[in-house]
């Protein structure tokens, strides 16, 4: 079987930097998504890591450790809009997701 | 916008009564999912298609859920015989045959009294 483990909160402030931690157990690993999700709103794709490593786009980053079954999101220059839930999820064998129970990101002012 | 379109956005129905959902995908797209998301919660994979066939349904997936995905299009989602735990965010996504990225609408809020 497969899952992945995140935090349930994170709490920063506005212009700072955070970083969501995702580890993951699976069968057979495909690589790992990131996706965010507002209040109401539909999941919307962020990144996806197929191998070890970094993946930068704008402000938000994605690192993955085969190794150590774990990669986490980073966002930079934090805006209020970011306030969020963001997920980590993983396709199995046949395309299927299986996510993560999400972080909510709180950002004060 | 994704592209992706969901009818109805919300739907209130009483427990035992039928509900029908539809989905629009993105008209590329080969493969389309359906998902049920709770609060709280990530969305849990319900089953999914590749053009027409329907390749892979959650073994937690009651009888009572169908889906349908005639010529490759639109899809739609029944439930049978609803009841109060079936109240959820139903999700649908598309996505390109070797595609990771799956891109959502906006969902079906479903509420059973």
């Amino acid at each position: 079987g497969q899952s992945l483990e995140q935090p349930s909160e994170v709490t920063a402030v506005e212009g700072a930097i955070v970083q969501i931690n995702c580890t993951y157990q699976t069968s057979g690993f495909y690589g790992l998504s990131w996706y965010q999700q507002h209040d109401g709103g539909a999941p919307t794709f962020l990144s996806y890591n197929a191998l070890d490593g970094l993946e930068e786009t704008g402000r938000f980053s994605s690192f993955l450790s085969r190794s150590d079954s774990y990669g986490y999101l980073l966002l930079q220059e934090l805006q209020m809009k970011d306030s969020a839930s963001y997920f980590c999820a993983a396709p199995d064998s046949n395309y299927q997701l299986i996510w993560g129970a999400g972080t909510k990101l709180i950002i004060k002012p | 916008d994704t592209g992706v379109s969901q009818d109805p956005r919300h739907k209130i129905t009483k427990r035992g009564q039928n509900v029908t959902f539809r989905c629009d995908p993105i008209s590329e797209h080969n493969r389309l999912y359906w998902y049920r998301q709770t609060l709280g919660q990530g969305p849990e994979f319900l089953t999914y298609f590749q053009n027409e066939a329907q390749l892979e349904k959650s073994r937690l997936l009651s009888d009572r859920f169908s889906a349908e995905r005639p010529k490759g299009s639109f899809s739609t989602l029944e439930i049978q015989r609803t009841e109060q735990g079936d109240s959820a965010m139903y999700l649908c996504a598309s996505s390109l045959l070797a595609g990771n990225e799956q891109y959502f609408g906006p969902g079906t809020r479903l509420t059973v009294t």
